[in-house]
């Protein structure tokens, strides 16, 4: 089945730095990769649509100068959390879509965890 | 909306027997629907699918019962194994949408040897 590769697993980072977290599509092509948060305990929150070639489309209360994200090319999209602080601290998860004739099902990277300090 | 600390919802059952995760959804323009296993540390894992032209699909060990009108999706799990502890997630997709999906709180299933 296709595969989607996160990058890093886990990050900690200090306040006021920034980290950058890839997506990978590794065997398809994808148009649309989306990105969520994962509070403990929580479930998963869309924070982001990204699409190739284009700005990404965020969700309500998502600041977009905090999380920039860049989807260059068909198989890779990036989050960088700018000037991080510990709040920022969460579960971070990307996905991507394929759509298998009337089907469409999400493929999950592993996640990263960021922790800053 | 959510309290700050509020726990996930705790199905606890014995090895061996049968799991019932529910999950109710909340748009009626959803037309699929999936139910995702998370394992602590890492992302979500796909499980079963069901379109919305269906009331019940089976897998292996898992059937996904979709129940319309009232909204509601259940996730089955015969003779549990202490593998299939974790966090499981049903998601709704919106019709017509990108196909980023909507998750539930999530249950949280402990199997007891």
């Amino acid at each position: 089945g296709a595969v989607v590769s996160q990058h890093p697993s886990r990050v900690i980072c200090k306040s006021g730095t920034s980290v950058k977290i890839e997506c990978r599509s590794l065997d398809f092509q994808a148009t649309t990769m989306f990105w969520y948060r994962q509070f403990p305990k929580k479930s998963l929150m869309l924070m982001a649509t990204s699409n190739e070639g284009s700005k990404a489309t965020y969700e309500q209360g998502v600041e977009k100068d905090k999380f920039l994200i860049n989807h260059a090319s068909l198989t890779l999209s990036t989050l960088t959390v700018t000037s991080a602080h510990p709040e920022d601290s969460s579960f971070y998860i990307c996905s991507a879509t394929v759509m298998w004739g009337m089907r469409t099902e999400a493929f999950f990277g592993q996640g990263t965890r960021l922790t800053v300090v | 909306g959510e309290s700050v600390g509020l726990h996930l919802p705790t199905l606890s059952v014995q090895e061996g027997d049968n799991s019932i995760i529910n999950c109710a959804y909340s748009n009626s323009a959803s037309d699929y629907f999936i139910w995702y296993k998370q394992e602590s540390g890492k992302g979500p894992q796909f499980i079963i699918d069901i379109r919305s032209n269906m009331d019940k699909r089976q897998g292996q060990r898992v059937t996904v019962l979709l129940n319309k009108t009232v909204k509601h999706l259940s996730l089955q799990i015969a003779a549990t194994q202490p593998g299939d502890s974790a966090v499981y997630f049903c998601a709704e997709n919106i019709a017509g949408s990108q196909g980023n999906l909507i998750f539930g709180k999530g249950t949280k299933l402990s199997v007891k040897p």
